[in-house]
């Protein structure tokens, strides 16, 4: 299985300043054929289900914000808050569909407000 | 709109089964696979398997192979996942999710999420 690998663990960033989660796969989830990236990031507020943000790496699902972008190509990934917000306190998670079954995803990484 | 709406809480004792439910509305249920995916109390996320609503056939991650089954009735538009042989350590929040391709081609990513079962196991 392919292992997903998120940091940091957790970050606390003020209001308004960018943060950046990152996201590494132990073998490359590119898909030449069709030029994509195997790659999704959710976001899951407290007491919540996950919430799609952005598949394919970097394509942002309807409704996202535009501060949420996602970017990265064959093993490493990154997703950035351009500018955070207080209701984007939440635990992110990457996984990859590449190699499925089985998905799976990263540990997580919880974003605060510092 | 997409709903998911799945069955309450439920505690278990060690070695007993529990089915939870989610059913589906405000789309054509037979048209996109339905994955199950449970999260441990403050941990990360698994993977369970999935069902295509139309044809039945399922997939099952390694992890569960032998102790889960995952079913669907089109009649009621709702899918079942039934775990047995239950230890403490699948105390876990149970989610049911859409897959966001269509029937004839999944993704494996999911765009719609059900609100989550909490299943207990404990003697």
């Amino acid at each position: 299985d392919i292992v997903m690998t998120q940091s940091p663990d957790s970050l606390a960033v003020s209001l308004g300043e960018r943060a950046t989660i990152n996201c590494k796969s132990s073998q490359s989830v590119f898909y030449s054929s069709n030029n994509k990236n195997y790659l999704a990031w959710y976001q899951q507020k407290r007491g919540q289900p996950p919430k799609l943000l952005i598949s394919w790496a970097s394509t942002r699902e309807s409704g996202v914000p535009d501060r949420f972008s996602g970017s990265g190509s064959g093993t490493d990934f990154t997703l950035t808050i351009s500018s955070l917000q207080a209701e984007d306190v939440a635990v992110y998670y990457c996984q990859q569909y590449y190699s499925s079954p089985p998905v799976t995803f990263g540990g997580g990484t919880k974003v605060e407000i510092k | 709109q997409v709903q998911l709406v799945q069955s309450g809480a439920e505690v278990r004792k060690p070695g007993a089964s529990v089915k939870v439910s989610c059913k589906a509305s405000g789309y054509t249920f037979t048209g996109y696979y339905v994955h199950w995916v449970r999260q441990a109390p403050g941990q990360g996320l698994q993977w369970m398997g999935h069902i295509n609503p139309n044809s039945g056939d399922t997939t099952y991650a390694q992890d569960f192979q032998g102790r889960v089954t995952i079913t669907r009735d089109t009649s009621t538009n709702t899918a079942y996942m039934e775990l047995n042989n239950l230890r403490s350590d699948d105390t876990a929040v149970y989610f049911c999710a859409r897959d966001k391709g269509w029937v004839t081609a999944d993704f494996f990513f999911f765009d719609f999420w059900g609100q989550g079962t909490l299943v207990t196991v404990s003697s």
